[in-house]
């Protein structure tokens, strides 16, 4: 079975640009998340979905973060307009409610 | 406010011993427990996770304790082996409605040693 599925795996953007990175959930599952890890801060959960809907976006660090889900099978993340300090890896992961499963990431680097 | 914390940075044991890899929660509400595994430049995996309504669950060579009293749980790998190598995440929530919340400890390395 396919895990997690995230695009890019790396991304290398200038500041000031519109990132967009996309991920597809485990096949089934109705709940999605998106990570953020930094050496600082370890991994931040940023926003969650359960049925397309989003749950908790209290991690969203601001508004030049958005997250959409339009069906089951594909959430996005988007930067707009990105910052350095945007620089990190992300994460996306799906659920049944129990134990979460993690795509590869994506490792951003806005210069 | 570090609500899952994981004290020891990081962890170096001989192949073939017990690797010990402590987690403390300070939210008495937190009712699931997890563990997650991590290489380099790939997302966590998903070990071995315990309801609070037990006290030690199983699953080969990997066992979780839960002492609820201490809001302490531990993983043990018994025997380590070389590629369990990684970091290695605690994680809580609290069940509670639509929560799946995790809060995650920032990790300890595990390094085994041939």
């Amino acid at each position: 079975d396919a895990g997690v599925i995230q695009s890019p795996r790396h991304e290398v953007t200038e500041m000031g640009q519109e990132v967009t990175l996309r991920c597809k959930p485990i096949s089934g599952h109705d709940y999605l998340f998106w990570y953020r890890q930094t050496m600082m801060r370890g991994l931040e959960l940023l926003i969650y979905f359960n049925n397309n809907v989003p749950i908790d976006d209290s991690g969203m660090p601001e508004d030049r973060f958005s997250a959409k889900m339009p069906n089951a099978s594909f959430s996005t993340l988007k930067i707009q307009p990105s910052e350095p300090r945007d620089s990190a890896v992300y994460f996306c992961a799906s659920s049944l409610g129990g134990p979460q499963y993690f795509g590869p990431g994506t490792r951003l680097l806005v210069l | 406010d570090q609500q899952v914390k994981q004290n020891s940075p990081s962890l170096s044991v001989q192949e073939g011993r017990i690797s010990i890899l402590n987690c403390d929660y300070t939210n008495s509400m937190f009712d699931y427990f997890l563990w997650y595994k991590k290489y380099p430049a790939e997302g966590p995996t998903f070990l071995i996770s315990i309801s609070s309504i037990k006290d030690k669950n199983e699953d080969g060579r990997f066992t979780v304790f839960l002492n609820k009293s201490a809001k302490h749980l531990s993983l043990h790998i018994v025997p380590s082996q070389p590629g369990d190598s990684a970091v290695y995440f605690c994680a809580a929530s609290t069940n509670a409605g639509n929560n799946r919340k995790l809060i995650w400890g920032l990790g300890t390395s595990l390094a085994v040693n041939p």
